[in-house]
């Protein structure tokens, strides 16, 4: 079972901060989290990923609280484009990533 | 460079028969891990390949296989075909097992009739 709890869907007008939330209170201290994006009828995209401290890369930023029980992705100004399907992944080990259900982020105009 | 690449993207089977799955990771990537999407299941972990070993495997029956050869391409079966099988394939690769982040193909979506 994914370790991780997500909203099932939110929206965001275009050119704001989309606000991301993610719960992972199970979450070991070696277990880094992870971001990708599935665009419809895509592969997910690998967005960001972080262990304690926030992260900034192109494509988002990464806060984790000072607990790492939960998370938020920051896409600083989406676009249309970024409409799509994020999920929050604790990854344990190798590359088996169990993803939950995601949150639908729905950008409108 | 490249991305990961995936044959065929689309392919139609009827149940009972097999399929083969083809999957050329990036460059320089020695791990490829496969991943099954479904409307109700979502997306489900089948197995990993680092250095033509298995090195995880998912919960799916042993009617799922795969394989890595020495280039790092990988292939992955699945016989005796079921409706249930219906669903898009994903391949992954990365660097190596454990390291760094996975870059997914578009996947191979097989219907089953």
């Amino acid at each position: 079972d994914a370790k991780t709890t997500q909203p099932p869907s939110m929206d965001c007008a275009e050119g704001r901060a989309a606000n991301l939330p993610c719960n992972h209170s199970t979450i070991s201290g070696n277990e880094y989290v992870y971001w990708y994006r599935q665009i419809h009828s895509q592969g997910p995209q690998y967005i960001i990923h972080g262990l304690k401290n926030n992260e900034t890369n192109e494509m988002a930023s990464l806060i984790i609280t000072e607990d790492r029980k939960s998370s938020t992705l920051i896409l600083p100004h989406a676009t249309l484009r970024d409409t799509a399907v994020y999920y929050c992944i604790v990854r344990e080990y190798g590359n088996k990533l169990v993803f939950g259900t995601g949150t639908i982020l729905r950008v409108k105009s | 460079k490249a991305g990961v690449t995936q044959t065929p993207r689309y392919l139609i089977k009827t149940r009972g028969q097999q399929v083969t799955l083809s999957c050329s990771p990036i460059s320089g990537h020695r791990s490829v891990s496969w991943y099954q999407q479904t409307p109700g299941q979502g997306l489900q972990f089948l197995f990993e390949y680092f250095s033509e070993t298995q090195r995880n495997k998912g919960n799916f029956p042993g009617r799922f296989s795969g394989r890595q050869f020495s280039n790092s391409r990988s292939e992955m079966n699945v016989s005796t075909l079921e409706l249930g099988d219906s669903a898009l394939y994903l391949c992954a690769s990365s660097l190596a097992w454990d390291q760094g982040w996975l870059f997914f193909g578009e996947g191979s979506r097989l219907t089953v009739l």
